[in-house]
């Protein structure tokens, strides 16, 4: 079974400081990251995701993400945040041995970024 | 538009009613999924197609749940006797077939069981 962890139900940072939001993640076999944000009453949109190659992986909007194999973590950064990135962001999943095609997400984590 | 295309986008049912949600996928997109989102959680599966097959239903919660996409384009999720447990948004997505493809996300359809 597949699944994904976000520690953190909400992470508050100042405008112009660096932001991390932590994602863990279980599968069987290699895994397929994603990052999706979702704002308020919309849809998800697409972030950045890790297919395979390099561990860093960058996205829209001046987020990125790292693959670490050895800790089964794929935290998105963004090195200075702004108030616009305050929103709702999920990590997602897919075992692409075990899992089929569907994406397993974690149970999201607020950002608030305050002037 | 070049999105995923979801309708209606708010819906209140009464208990017992039966619903219908569309959702029409990105030209060219042959991968299909529903997802449900409870307040304040995250995605959670329903169901899966890859063209006109529906490949993978096992997170439909019960029988009153049932989705079709009969020409492999747009599909419909329908929902039998709603209770107030469905209350949730019903997001749709879609994909191209090769793996590790991203998928996309309609902007839901909000349904709310009174």
């Amino acid at each position: 079974a597949q699944s994904v962890a976000q520690p953190e139900d909400q992470v508050n940072v100042a405008e112009g400081n660096p932001l991390t939001v932590k994602c863990t993640y279980s599968v069987s076999g290699n895994p397929y990251l994603f990052w999706y944000v979702q704002y308020p009453n919309r849809g998800l949109q697409f972030l950045l995701k890790y297919i395979t190659g390099d561990n860093l992986v960058k996205g829209s909007y001046g987020f990125e993400a790292e693959f670490n194999k050895s800790q089964t973590s794929f935290h998105l950064k963004k090195p200075s945040a702004l108030v616009s990135d305050s929103a709702l962001y999920f990590c997602a999943v897919r075992d692409p041995t075990g899992g089929g095609n569907k994406l397993t997400f974690g149970t999201g984590t607020q950002l608030k970024v305050e002037l | 538009g070049a999105g995923v295309s979801q309708s209606p986008r708010y819906k209140v049912a009464k208990r017992g009613q039966d619903v219908a949600l569309r959702c029409d996928p990105i030209s060219g997109h042959v991968s299909l999924f529903w997802y449900q989102q409870a307040l304040g959680q995250g995605p959670e599966f329903l169901t899966y197609f890859q063209n006109e097959a529906q490949l993978d239903k096992s997170g439909l919660p019960s029988d009153r749940f049932f989705a079709e996409r009969p020409e492999g384009s747009v599909s419909t999720l329908k929902i039998q006797r709603t209770q107030q447990e469905d209350s949730a948004v019903y997001l749709c997505a879609s994909s191209l077939v090769r793996d590790g493809n991203t998928i996309y996300f309609g902007e839901g359809s909000w349904l709310t069981v009174v």
